[in-house]
């Protein structure tokens, strides 16, 4: 298995809709998690950390579920500019080697 | 903005060539990274650096080495490339490990092609 699992999607949605994607992790002991935002032919820059159950940025809502190993990022309100791939990291516990996820594109259109 | 900076950002070359890419930042962090990005693949661990003269090898390390004689310096060598190494190669920097170990900040990346 993996150690970090996305659904690739795409997730095409209208302008205005919420949209949630999951990603699953294999260790059980994990305790941070990461969302990253990569736009086409950028960088991956940090979206949003989170240490415990959740965390909440703007419209931005990232939720975990221990019991189930995945965390989940939900948008409210999509906006044209939320159109990117989003990566889920989630760290090794006693190395450096960082496993990314795939990633889930979304795509918000007018 | 973190600063990192990577050079070349663009760079052709043919096969067998030796090709350097360099990864700068100013943020004097302690831990480097080299990723490969490859449609259908995602980003793929190089090469890592927790310190001064300090390295290892990632996922994806072979027909690759590194080398880092500064802080603020992490350069990728390519020994005699080749045109599976064509590729998106993006530096990244964080400041701790462990839990904190995913809080990175890439590098704006460079395109390489060979030909």
């Amino acid at each position: 298995r993996k150690e970090v699992e996305q659904d690739p999607g795409p997730f095409n949605v209208p302008e205005g809709a919420t949209v949630a994607f999951n990603c699953t992790y294999s260790n059980s002991a994990s305790q941070s998690f990461f969302w990253y935002r990569q736009d086409c032919r950028k960088e991956p820059k940090l979206l949003m950390s989170v240490y415990s159950s959740g965390n909440e940025d703007g419209r931005f809502t990232a939720q975990l579920n221990r019991a189930s190993q995945y965390i989940s990022l939900l948008i409210r309100d999509s906006k044209l500019s939320d159109s990117a791939t989003y990566l889920c990291v989630v760290p090794p516990l006693n190395d450096y080697k960082l496993s990314f996820g795939a990633g889930t594109t979304v795509t918000v259109r007018a | 903005d973190a600063g990192i900076t990577q050079s070349p950002r663009h760079k052709v070359t043919e096969t067998g060539t030796p090709v350097t890419l360099r990864c700068h930042q100013t943020e004097n962090h302690r831990y480097m990274y080299w990723y490969r990005q490859d449609p259908g693949h995602g980003l793929r661990l190089i090469h890592y650096s927790y310190g001064v003269k300090d390295t290892d090898k990632g996922e994806v390390s072979d027909g690759y080495s590194v080398s880092r004689s500064k802080t603020e310096d992490f350069l990728l060598t390519l020994e005699s490339a080749t045109s599976s190494q064509t590729s998106v190669y993006f530096c990244a920097i964080s400041e701790t490990w462990g839990q904190g170990l995913g809080e990175q900040y890439f590098g704006p990346g460079t395109r390489l092609t060979v030909t």
